[in-house]
Parts: C-alpha cells; sequence; structure tokens
C-alpha cells in the first residue's frame, strides 16, 4: 500500500523560513497527484492552505507556498510567525476517486 | 456561505450501531463530493472514503473498506458515516469535508468534527 511521507516535526524560529516535503515511499511526486496542504491547531478542524501544488487558498497568506522539490510536494513558509506553529498535513490525490495524507508534520516556532 | 455542520458527539459501547451526520448549505449539495475523514487521538488526518450526493457513488479507502459505510440523503442535504458494530478502536474525531468541484482534488471545506469515544 503507498505511503505518504512527511517530516515528523520541524522547529524554526520567528522570521525564518521551512520548506515541508510530502512524498511517496515508492515513486515520486508530481502536479498529477494534484498535491494539497492543511493546517491543523490543536481541537480545531483542518483549515485548507495550498491546492493543486501551488495555488493559495482564499485569504492564506502569501508567506506560504506550493512547489515541487525533486520527487516531492513542498510546503514552504517564508517570515514565519508564532500563529504558524501548527500541525500541517499534505494530501495527495491517487487517481480513482482515491486520496491519502501524509502522516503530519508538526512545526514549532521557537 | 458554504457550511457542513456534523452532528454532536457520541459516547458509545462497543458491539453497538451508529451513524453520524454532516449537513451541508450554502451551495448545490448533489454537485459536489463529501469525504470523510479520521483522526484518532493524538494522530494524524485518515481519509476513510468519499461519496457523491448526485449518485451516491462511493469509493473507500481499503483501510476502511468493509468496517464503514459512506451513504447520502441528497433531498436534505446530509451525507453519513456509519458503524454496524463499534470497536473501542473507533475512537477518534470524525471530519467530513466537501472535495472541490473545479477538479483541483482537493477538500475546500471541512466540517466542525464530531468525537467518538467507544467505551465499555
Amino acid at each position: 500500500q503507498t505511503v505518504v511521507t512527511q517530516e515528523p516535526s520541524f522547529s524554526v524560529s520567528p522570521g525564518g523560513t521551512v520548506t515541508l516535503t510530502c512524498g511517496l515511499t515508492s515513486g515520486s511526486v508530481s502536479t498529477s497527484y494534484y498535491p494539497s496542504w492543511y493546517q491543523q491547531t490543536p481541537g480545531q478542524a483542518p483549515r485548507t492552505l495550498i491546492y493543486s501544488t501551488n495555488t493559495r487558498s482564499s485569504g492564506v497568506p502569501d508567506r506560504f507556498s506550493g512547489s515541487i522539490l525533486g520527487n516531492k510536494a513542498a510546503l514552504t513558509i517564508t517570515g514565519a510567525q508564532a500563529d504558524d506553529e501548527s500541525d500541517y498535513y499534505c494530501v495527495l490525490y491517487m487517481g480513482s476517486g482515491i486520496w491519502v495524507f501524509g502522516g503530519g508534520t508538526k512545526v514549532t516556532v521557537l | 456561505e458554504v457550511q457542513l455542520v456534523q452532528s454532536g458527539a457520541e459516547v458509545k459501547k462497543p458491539g453497538e450501531s451508529l451513524r453520524i451526520s454532516c449537513k451541508g448549505s450554502g451551495y448545490s449539495f448533489s454537485y459536489y463530493w463529501i469525504a470523510w475523514v479520521r483522526q484518532m487521538p493524538g494522530k494524524g488526518l485518515e481519509w476513510m472514503g468519499i461519496i457523491y450526493p448526485g449518485d451516491s457513488e462511493s469509493r473507500y479507502s481499503p483501510s476502511f473498506q468493509g468496517q464503514v459505510t459512506i451513504s447520502v440523503d441528497k433531498s436534505i442535504s446530509t451525507a453519513y458515516l456509519q458503524w454496524s458494530s463499534l470497536k473501542a478502536s473507533d475512537t477518534a474525531m470524525y471530519y467530513c469535508a466537501r472535495q472541490d468541484g473545479d477538479s483541483f482534488y482537493y477538500f475546500d471545506y471541512w466540517g466542525q468534527g464530531v468525537p467518538v469515544t467507544v467505551s465499555s
């Protein structure tokens, strides 16, 4: 079964830049997987950040950006702020109406 | 305004049945797929399955096929997730989410979640 991989955790300084990645245990992530990214803070429902690799959802600050880096999808936070401290999840569309989430990355801003 | 409003918290015993709901409003419910996502305590998001209200076509993650049933009543703009015999391991938060209608294959609106506790 296909597994979507994410780093378990990252730490970033306020104002710093961090890049989270979303890969596959077998194969490369491309735009054909329509990678999307979601932010979740404790006790809250997920919030959509990025879809179709690099399109920001409505109202999402431009310090969040998406891309393909090598064989993975990536979410970059440029100029991290304290309220960016959250869990971040990617999800890939596998085709045939099936999606798979990554395990999530916990981002700490300190 | 698009909204997905889910039913309230549930506390059940192992072996009991359960159906939770997700009511859409502010858009044409029949024309957007609705997905269900599980989050076990302290864990990540897991995609369970999806249904198209227009014709009730559904798809399931292999991990959840046969374990749950996704259904819909488009006349009342409501999708359902149900179990016939709950297990303690079904204890989790369950979210519904709408798939975008423009074939970008992402989830643009989310419900508030339903906490389900299964304990004897």
